[in-house]
């Protein structure tokens, strides 16, 4: 059974640095892609960026560009979303999903329950 | 950037009507459109993949169709448990979902 298990919820302060994780199992981590996205409270969804594990391949959303980075740790079958500089804007639930198909982008198949992520002053 | 236009944003239908609800992209995308449907309080499900392909598990009065850059989900009888939000997405140039529709029972 494939499984996306994130970390827990977070409460944060402007400025704080912050690494939300995304453990997976069930599945070859390296053969799909896992992407990340955003959800502000009540609003749509929103894509944050995307990896690769197999070879740290990673796009980003242009508008989150150089405010997040995506990782992943082959060892840990595990992926990773981080701010190093968080704002208040950024709070939101952020769920990791992993690709439909092997080796290729596209429909997000399997979801993560969520990371809630706070940040207030 | 690529647009996608969802719509209605909110529907209000009863149990056993057919529902459709639409998304209409900004330049071509081929089949490259998903739908998900989010419950309240819950990650995001992959309804249709591909246009028209159906998911995992997913009932079968569920369709997607496309014609050209307009694309379609009906849910042919509506059932209580298919009270959620909906939303397109395109992934043939990047990803970028619609705005949601809101679908609620009358």
């Amino acid at each position: 059974e494939v499984q996306l298990v994130q970390s827990g919820a977070e409460v944060k302060k402007p400025g704080d640095s912050l690494k939300i994780s995304c453990r997976t199992s069930g599945y070859t981590f390296t053969n799909y892609w896992i992407g990340w996205v955003r959800q502000e409270p009540g609003k749509g969804l929103e894509w944050v960026g995307i990896i690769y594990p197999g070879d740290s391949e990673t796009t980003y959303n242009p508008s989150f560009q150089g405010h997040v980075t995506v990782s992943a740790d082959k060892s840990i079958s595990t992926a990773y979303l981080q701010w190093s500089s968080l704002h208040i804007s950024d709070t939101a639930i952020y769920y990791c999903a992993k690709g439909l198909h092997d080796y290729v982008w596209g429909p997000l198949a399997d979801w993560g329950q969520g990371t809630l992520v706070t940040v207030s002053s | 950037d690529i647009q996608m236009t969802q719509s209605p944003s909110s529907l209000s239908a009863s149990v056993g009507d057919r529902v459709t609800i639409t998304c209409q992209a900004s330049q071509d995308i081929r089949n490259y459109l998903n739908w998900y449907q989010q419950r309240p309080g819950k990650a995001p499900k992959l309804l249709i993949h591909d246009a028209s392909n159906l998911g995992s598990g997913v009932p079968s009065r569920f369709s997607g169709s496309r014609s050209g850059t307009h694309f379609t989900l009906t849910i042919s009888s509506l059932q209580p448990e298919d009270i959620a939000t909906y939303f397109c997405q395109e992934y043939d140039h990047k990803y970028t979902f619609g705005q949601g529709t809101k679908l609620e029972i009358k």
